[in-house]
């Protein structure tokens, strides 16, 4: 069985403050995809970042940074330097092809910018 | 890159009514979409997987009779709720999959349904 646990329910930060979002899963396969998706107030579901699991690189891209740790089943998501515009609900996802090709979803985090 | 659209985004509706959502890939054929229902505050829950040209597979308590679906050809894939309660009130989310070297899902803007 997969599962994706994302604690955090609700985060609140000053602007400019960093902040990380965890997430950590569980899952038998090998191979997999792990996968976070902003949702804004909107409702649109935003792709952010897909990284499978046989790359452990770290990845920064412009404010956001994923570190991906295979020992502990992590892959947590910071925001540096947060903006009023990150504010959203962001979800971790996991995906695990071939043989199952349904997304399995945290929970989800609400994260709030306070300007 | 890949674009899934949703159409209506907004519907309200009457109880008893029955309420079509169609769910389309624009730039690339999908053999596999699935259909969400997030509820306010709640993650997404898959509630079938549409293959086109064959039955839809719904999750475990979640009524086929209720929720039709379907996938007449590879950019299209219908949700029709029937006889719509209150309680069916929710977000409905699409995906389609591709068959890209990462299978990725790329997911449709939603459809808020309210009703009355």
């Amino acid at each position: 069985a997969q599962k994706v646990t994302q604690a955090q329910t609700e985060i609140s930060v000053v602007e400019k403050e960093d902040v990380t979002l965890d997430c950590v899963y569980e899952t038998r396969d090998t191979t997999y995809y792990l996968f976070w998706y902003k949702q804004p107030p909107s409702g649109e579901l935003v792709f952010l970042i897909r990284r499978n699991s046989f790359d452990e690189q770290n990845e920064i891209s412009g404010r956001y940074s994923w570190n991906f740790q295979k020992s502990t089943s992590s892959f947590n998501f910071t925001i540096t330097a947060s903006q009023v515009v990150d504010s959203a609900v962001y979800f971790c996802a996991l995906y695990p092809p071939p043989k199952n090709e349904k997304l399995t979803f945290g929970t989800g985090t609400r994260l709030t910018i306070i300007p | 890159g890949a674009v899934v659209s949703q159409h209506p985004s907004r519907v309200i509706c009457k109880s008893g009514t029955s309420v079509k959502i169609e769910c389309r890939s624009l730039d690339f054929q999908a053999t596999t979409m699935f259909w969400y229902r997030q509820f306010p505050k709640q993650s997404l829950m898959l509630m079938a997987t549409s293959n086109e040209g064959s039955k839809a597979t719904y999750e475990q308590g979640v009524e086929k009779d209720k929720f039709l679906i379907n996938h007449a050809s590879l950019t299209l894939s219908t949700l029709t709720v029937t006889s719509a309660h209150p309680e069916d009130s929710s977000f409905y989310i699409c995906s389609a999959l591709t068959r890209s070297s990462y299978n990725e899902q790329f997911f449709g803007p939603g459809t808020r349904l309210t009703v009355l």
